[in-house]
């Protein structure tokens, strides 16, 4: 069975700063890999996700995560957050196995507060 | 096109009861996935169903049990109903199998169980 572990689970960051949030998953097999957002009072968004080709994807809000296989990583990186970021983040991974269908497995999550 | 949609938002049950959620995709979806959501465990995979089958279920009790009809609306069912079963219950829908395409979230069924 899969597994996510997302390093932080709080983080603390003044507006313009940087932002990389790490992921790194457990799995032997082929993955489908996603970022997805929960904004207070809202539900689960998609930020952007990662199925085959280029590594680094970007995705909404200027979101962007690269996918290391050797380190079965997909960390998220924003180069300037905003007060607007103020949300939870949830990494998560989805085996491709044989066009079967499997859940999607999530980490535990980060929330991470924009100090304006 | 208008997203997942669950009802009911909010629900109060007591313990042994049993209560039904009910999940609407987004239109074109033929996929239905449910996860369970708390504090204390996170995002947990209950079970996926496409075309009117389960296709693949998480490690929950069988007191969990869902459908899915033929216009791919799917409800979820939690028999006995335990104090820890209170969570949010999330409903994500995708065209095809979740293992092939993105899940789009609904805003989730809150339930207390007291």
């Amino acid at each position: 069975a899969q597994s996510v572990s997302q390093h932080n689970h709080h983080v603390i960051l003044s507006e313009a700063a940087s932002l990389e949030l790490g992921c790194n998953y457990s799995y032997g097999g082929t993955v489908n890999l996603f970022w997805y957002v929960q904004y207070p009072g809202q539900h689960l968004q998609l930020l952007l996700k990662y199925f085959s080709g280029d590594p680094l994807v970007k995705g909404i809000k200027g979101f962007e995560a690269e996918f290391i296989k050797s380190k079965f990583s997909f960390n998220l990186r924003k180069p300037s957050v905003q007060w607007s970021d103020t949300a939870e983040y949830f990494c998560a991974v989805n085996a491709r196995s044989g066009g079967g269908a499997d859940g999607l497995t999530f980490g535990k999550g980060t929330h991470l507060i924009i100090q304006p | 096109k208008a997203g997942v949609t669950q009802t009911p938002r909010y629900l109060i049950k007591t313990r042994g009861q049993q209560v039904t959620l009910s999940c609407s995709p987004i239109s074109g979806h033929r996929s239905v996935s449910w996860y369970q959501q708390t504090p204390g465990q996170g995002l947990q995979f209950l079970f996926e169903y496409f075309s009117e089958t389960q296709r693949n279920k998480g490690n929950f009790p069988g007191r969990f049990s869902g459908r899915q009809f033929s216009n791919s609306r799917s409800e979820m069912n939690v028999s006995t109903l335990e104090l820890g079963d209170s969570a949010l219950y999330l409903c994500a829908s995708s065209r095809g199998t979740s293992g092939q395409e993105t899940q789009y979230f609904g805003p989730g069924t809150r339930l207390l169980v007291l």
